[in-house]
């Protein structure tokens, strides 16, 4: 989890609610990526943005889902309302060196949807 | 499109014995693979990685994994592993020159050791 923060690190709410999940690089990235990781479907690439822009969003698993990246130091994933079957661990991830690298994946946000 | 299996959800092996963890690709173009390493609670750490060049490629900690492209497969493997080694190893690949732009990740392994 080298360079990346998330917030929070648990979540717990009630079905309907909705839910923020932050992600901050360390030190600024215009590459971010969201993960969702379950029992069931394992490790799961929800979106991710190149130049703060989603490049490729077929990840995420429906309306519900919106992320966003103003800037190369922040990105939001949301999540509106949220359902018991979006209870997982969420990771960010940033790539080191743009294009022969690979990532570096923060501690994680573990959301539980009762 | 790419993707990757796994081919054991779970290893159990005694401490100081070898393991070999399976991982096998499809793409129908070259590509860049990675193993990553998740302890209990953490997030994902990079293991180790192969780009190109020589198909043999190893860890700070013991392990290797050998690029076989004929076999379209990328094991991973210990000749003597520790209790510290207990966590969930994921293989995944990516297409070159995009490295890092998207990966795809197997199901996982989980590596039990015991004493």
């Amino acid at each position: 989890d080298a360079g990346v923060i998330q917030s929070p690190r648990h979540e717990v709410t009630e079905m309907g609610q909705e839910v923020t999940l932050r992600c901050k690089p360390i030190s600024g990235h215009n590459s971010l990526f969201w993960y969702r990781q379950t029992m069931m479907r394992g490790l799961e690439l929800l979106i991710y943005f190149n130049n703060n822009v989603p490049i490729d969003d077929s990840g995420m698993p429906e309306d519900r889902f919106s992320a966003k990246m103003p800037n190369a130091s922040f990105s939001t994933l949301k999540i509106q309302p949220s359902e018991p079957r979006d209870s997982a661990v969420y990771f960010c991830a940033i790539p080191r060196l743009a294009g022969t690298d690979t990532q570096y994946f923060g501690p994680g946000t573990r959301l539980t949807v009762l | 499109a790419q993707s990757v299996t796994q081919l054991d959800s779970q290893v159990p092996v005694f401490e100081e014995a070898p393991v070999e963890l399976r991982c096998n690709y499809s793409s129908s173009v070259s590509v860049y693979l990675f193993w990553y390493v998740q302890y209990p609670n953490q997030g994902l750490q990079l293991l180790l990685k192969y780009l190109s060049g020589s198909t043999l490629v190893e860890s700070i900690n013991g392990f290797e994994a050998e690029f076989n492209k004929s076999q379209t497969s990328f094991h991973l493997r210990k000749p003597s592993v520790h209790i510290s080694d207990t966590a969930e190893y994921f293989c995944a690949v990516s297409e070159p020159p995009q490295g890092a732009q998207k990966l795809v990740f197997g199901q996982g392994t989980r590596l039990t050791i015991n004493p």
